[in-house]
């Protein structure tokens, strides 16, 4: 199975900052890898496809990049509502994957 | 819009059975594959399993193919997901998905719980 390690677990920020979360898998998943942003007490939502595609309604301080094995989700000034956890997910091979989740919380 | 809606959870003895629905509405449910996809407790993300747009195929976990089957009925825009003999560590929160492309799950449902103690 292809492990997907996200780093930080928890990331304290400050509303404005520009952030990067990161994503690794044990081994290649060229670019299917997907990202999804889960609100307390909602369902996830898709954020980013395919490493960097844009998804439409998701407002455009997020970005993602990579390819391969590692891969970065970008937040370009987090606002109070990006407060969340977020999962990257593969779907290059079966059983498809997620990471544990990096937790964004307020500093 | 699409909405997915899940049922059929609960609370559930250890191993007993279970079926979750998930009824589709806001797009053509016969032409996509669709998944299932739970969240423990802790939050940990889990693929099921998923099947394809005609019910012909269908793709599991390994660890859970024993037990769990998913099916579908196109013609009520529904997707099942059969649990078999069910135990604490399937205690979770579990979500409808939508698929697209390379396996990317672009709608979920609001989720059902399913908890599994004596």
């Amino acid at each position: 199975d292809v492990v997907l390690t996200q780093s930080p677990a928890t990331l304290s920020v400050t509303p404005g900052e520009r952030i990067s979360l990161s994503c690794r898998a044990s081994e290649s998943v060229d670019t299917y890898l997907h990202w999804y942003q889960q609100k307390p007490n909602e369902s996830p939502r898709l954020l980013i496809k395919y490493a960097s595609q844009s998804i439409s309604g998701i407002p455009s301080r997020f970005s993602g990049s990579g390819s391969g094995t590692d891969f970065t989700l970008s937040i370009n000034g987090v606002e109070l509502e990006d407060l969340s956890i977020y999962y990257c997910q593969q779907g290059n091979s079966l059983p498809y994957t997620f990471g544990a989740g990096t937790k964004l919380e307020l500093k | 819009e699409v909405q997915l809606v899940e049922s059929g959870g609960g609370l559930v003895q250890p191993g007993a059975s279970l079926k979750l629905s998930c009824v589709a509405s806001g797009f053509t449910f016969s032409d996509y594959w669709m998944s299932w996809v739970r969240q423990t407790p802790g939050k940990t993300m889990e693929w099921i399993g998923d099947i394809k747009y005609d019910g012909s195929y269908t793709n599991y976990a390994p660890s859970l193919k024993n037990r769990f089957t998913i099916s579908r009925d196109n013609a009520k825009s529904t997707l099942y997901l059969q649990m078999s003999n069910v135990r604490s560590e399937d205690t979770a929160t579990y979500y409808c998905t939508r698929v697209r492309g390379i396996i990317v799950f672009d709608y979920w449902g609001q989720g059902v719980m399913v908890t599994v103690s004596s």
